[in-house]
C-alpha cells in the first residue's frame, strides 16, 4: 500500500513570497490533516478535512494560510505571504478509521523562510 | 481546550535501563490514545494505541495503559536499546470530529 505522498520535500523562499505544498493521501482515506512542526516542538494541527469539508481550522492563520481539498482526495496548503516564523516542517496525514488506527503521516515538507 | 502534557526531555539512559515517559491529557470525553515515534531523519510512525479505559497498547517491547481515573497514558519499556533513540509523542484523539493533537515530544537518547 502506498503511503502519504508530499511534495516538495524541501523549499527555501524569501519572506513575503508565496509557497504551496501538495499532499496525496492513502487511497480511500476520508480524513486528511495538515500539521506544522517547528523544530523541537510537537506537531500543531492546522486544518482537518473530512472528504472535502473542513472539520477544524481553528489554528490556521487565515490571514496568510489557506488549504483546500478538491474532490476529497489531494490537498494543497498555501502560505501567502510567508514570514520568517513560518519556517517549519509541514506534515500531511490521512486516516480511514482514525479512532482505531490513528493517522498515517507523510515525510513532510521542510520550509525555510529567509 | 483539548491539550496533552508530556514529560520534558531530553532523557538519556544506558542500554537495558527501564524507561518511563509520562503523558497526561485533558479529559474531554473519552479520547483514543496513541504514542507516535520519530526516528532521526524519518517521519512520524504509530508506535502503539489504546482506545478505551484500562486497555494496554504494546509494540516493540513498549507498553502504555489507558488510565481514565488519572487521565494518563505513560509509555514504558523494560530494557531500552540504542536503536530506541528517537523522539516520542503522546497523541490523544478526541471524539468530537476526530481531532488528533500532539504533545511537545520527549527526546530519548540511549547510550551503549
Amino acid at each position: 500500500e502506498a503511503g502519504v505522498a508530499q511534495s516538495p520535500r524541501y523549499k527555501i523562499i524569501e519572506k513575503r513570497q508565496s509557497v504551496a505544498f501538495w499532499c496525496n493521501p492513502i487511497s480511500g482515506h476520508a480524513t486528511l490533516y495538515w500539521y506544522q512542526q517547528i523544530l523541537g516542538q510537537g506537531p500543531k494541527l492546522l486544518i482537518q478535512f473530512q472528504n472535502n469539508g473542513v472539520v477544524d481550522d481553528s489554528q490556521l492563520p487565515k490571514d496568510r494560510f489557506s488549504a483546500e481539498r478538491l474532490k476529497g482526495v489531494d490537498s494543497t496548503l498555501k502560505i501567502q505571504p510567508a514570514k520568517l516564523e513560518d519556517s517549519a516542517v509541514y506534515l500531511c496525514a490521512s486516516s480511514l478509521a482514525v479512532y482505531q488506527d490513528g493517522a498515517f503521516f507523510g515525510q513532510g515538507t521542510r520550509l525555510t523562510v529567509v | 481546550g483539548d491539550s496533552v502534557t508530556q514529560m520534558e526531555g531530553p532523557v538519556t539512559l544506558s542500554e537495558e535501563a527501564f524507561l518511563t515517559i509520562n503523558c497526561t491529557y485533558t479529559a474531554t470525553g473519552y479520547p483514543s490514545l496513541f504514542w507516535y515515534v520519530q526516528y532521526p531523519g524519518e517521519g512520524l510512525q504509530l508506535l502503539l494505541k489504546a482506545t478505551k479505559a484500562d486497555d494496554k497498547g504494546s509494540n516493540k517491547g513498549f507498553e502504555a495503559t489507558y488510565r481514565k481515573e488519572t487521565t494518563s497514558f505513560h509509555l514504558e519499556k523494560g530494557s531500552v536499546q540504542v536503536s530506541d533513540s528517537a523522539v516520542y509523542f503522546c497523541a490523544p484523539l478526541y471524539n468530537q470530529g476526530g481531532k488528533l493533537i500532539f504533545g511537545q515530544g520527549t527526546e530519548l537518547s540511549v547510550k551503549p
